[in-house]
């Protein structure tokens, strides 16, 4: 059983459209990170929240953090081949700093 | 260093042979953590070294599985009696400091090593 769950797993979308992936939990998170990894390397940091209800916009990308902080959304406009990647949310369970992550949404996009 | 540097970045071996992967983090981190990929998934939690309190274990599969932080700095994850299903990639991640990862205090990871047991 994941602490985190991401959907959806896989995701192919034409360029120029919009998505959203979704990290789920029954626990509550202190914080919530979402990271993207590409091939042979290793994840690296896009966001941090912090506060429930709190929402991060990053160019193109945009990341909620739930009221409960228990789950997290990720949405992008107009995707680019360039956001092509793994992509992976973590949280560390309050009171704790070790940091579980999600299950992954492998996201394709096809120029 | 500028990075966190991970050796050896491929590694093949027999089932039944011992591994040690290496961890170099960057210079001043404070935490250092272990995590395991396998096929692209999510990362699975082994370990966390918080400065000098004591290491969280807590993700460890096995009692094969073994680390240590010498010196505060570089770290090796040891895996004995590898088994097939411990094939994954393994990734080595630094901050600079133990405990919430916030503002400045961001998680760096290294490229990882990739562990293929025949």
């Amino acid at each position: 059983t994941q602490l985190l769950e991401q959907s959806p797993q896989f995701l192919s979308i034409q360029e120029g459209e919009n998505l959203t992936v979704y990290c789920n939990s029954s626990s509550v998170f202190s914080s919530l990170q979402w990271y993207r990894q590409e091939p042979g390397e290793g994840p690296v940091l896009l966001v941090t929240v912090v506060t429930g209800g709190e929402v991060k916009k990053l160019k193109r990308l945009t990341f909620q953090f739930g009221d409960a902080r228990k789950d997290s959304s990720l949405h992008i406009t107009a995707a680019q081949p360039g956001d092509t990647g793994l992509y992976l949310c973590a949280g560390p369970l309050t009171g704790a700093n070790n940091l579980f992550f999600g299950t992954g949404t492998r996201l394709t996009v096809i120029p | 260093g500028a990075g966190v540097s991970q050796s050896p970045s491929n590694k093949v071996t027999e089932k039944g042979k011992d591994v040690e992967l290496r961890c170099d983090p960057i210079s001043g981190h404070t935490a250092l953590y272990w995590y395991r990929q396998s096929l692209g998934q999510g990362l699975e939690f082994l370990i966390y070294f918080q400065g000098n309190s004591a290491p969280d274990k807590s993700g460890l599969p096995s009692d094969r599985f073994s680390a240590e932080r010498t010196g505060g700095s570089v770290s090796t994850l040891t895996i004995q009696r590898t088994q097939q299903e411990d094939s994954a990639v393994y990734l080595c991640a630094s901050s600079l400091l133990a405990g919430v990862l916030t503002g400045a205090n961001v998680l760096t990871f290294g490229a990882g090593s990739r562990l293929t047991v025949l």
